[in-house]
């Protein structure tokens, strides 16, 4: 059983360009969230899909956005690269009858550098 | 806003010693707390969970113990080994369903010396 895959792992983009992450969920997971990890930091939540919609959204501007699709998999696209968007981008699939803390399953990252 | 913080970022021990993480946290509307492994290059890994209405819970070599008259939490791993070394980080996760999202501290570094 797959667990939750990630790509690119590393890319490197240069300022006010775009990317796009992509995310497969852990077979059964129904609900994606995305998180930027910058170094030597924790994880920041930038949002949640699921059923196809943004369900949750923390404190990012609107150059950060997402889509669900059908299958549950998940894209993160950043518009207009900044400096400081440099980090680690994390996706966390979980199912939305999930209770305790071991429901949640995160990927290995992309790796996102901005020169 | 509200938020997850470690006392120590780095954590250095000789390995067959018991370590232990602190993490203060500030939110007491959390319904689970959540301890993390990070090794380099890699997503956080799942430890050991706490429920808000629990002191303490044990697994295999690690146990968290949860004060909320204070608002700390700890990680307790018992002969600690050179594969523990690693980043950890406490969570907090708000809310009990699959629509939980995760405030995550700053992280302690765990050094284990052989």
């Amino acid at each position: 059983d797959a667990g939750v895959t990630q790509s690119p792992t590393h890319l490197i983009k240069t300022r006010g360009q775009q990317v796009t992450l992509r995310c497969s969920p852990k077979s059964g997971h129904d609900t994606v969230s995305w998180y930027q990890q910058a170094l030597g930091q924790g994880p920041q939540f930038i949002f949640q899909y699921y059923e196809e919609e943004e369900r949750q959204r923390g404190n990012f501007p609107d150059r950060f956005s997402g889509h669900q699709f059908p299958n549950y998999s998940s894209e993160l696209n950043v518009n207009a690269l900044l400096l400081g968007d440099s980090a680690l981008y994390l996706c966390a699939s979980s199912w939305i009858g999930g209770l305790s803390g071991n429901t949640i399953y995160f990927g290995e990252g992309s790796w996102l550098t901005v020169v | 806003g509200e938020s997850v913080g470690l006392h120590l970022p780095t954590l250095s021990v000789q390995e067959g010693d018991n370590s232990i993480i602190n993490c203060a946290y500030s939110n007491s509307a959390s319904d689970y707390f959540i301890w993390y492994k990070q090794e380099s290059g890699k997503g956080p890994q799942f430890i050991i969970d706490i429920r808000s209405n629990m002191d303490k819970r044990q697994g295999q070599r690690v146990t968290v113990l949860l004060n909320k008259t204070v608002k700390h939490l700890s990680l307790q791993i018992a002969a600690t080994q050179p594969g523990d070394s690693a980043v950890y980080f406490c969570a907090e996760k708000m809310g009990n369903s699959g629509y939980s999202t995760l405030t995550f501290g700053k992280g302690t570094m765990l050094l284990v010396s052989p």
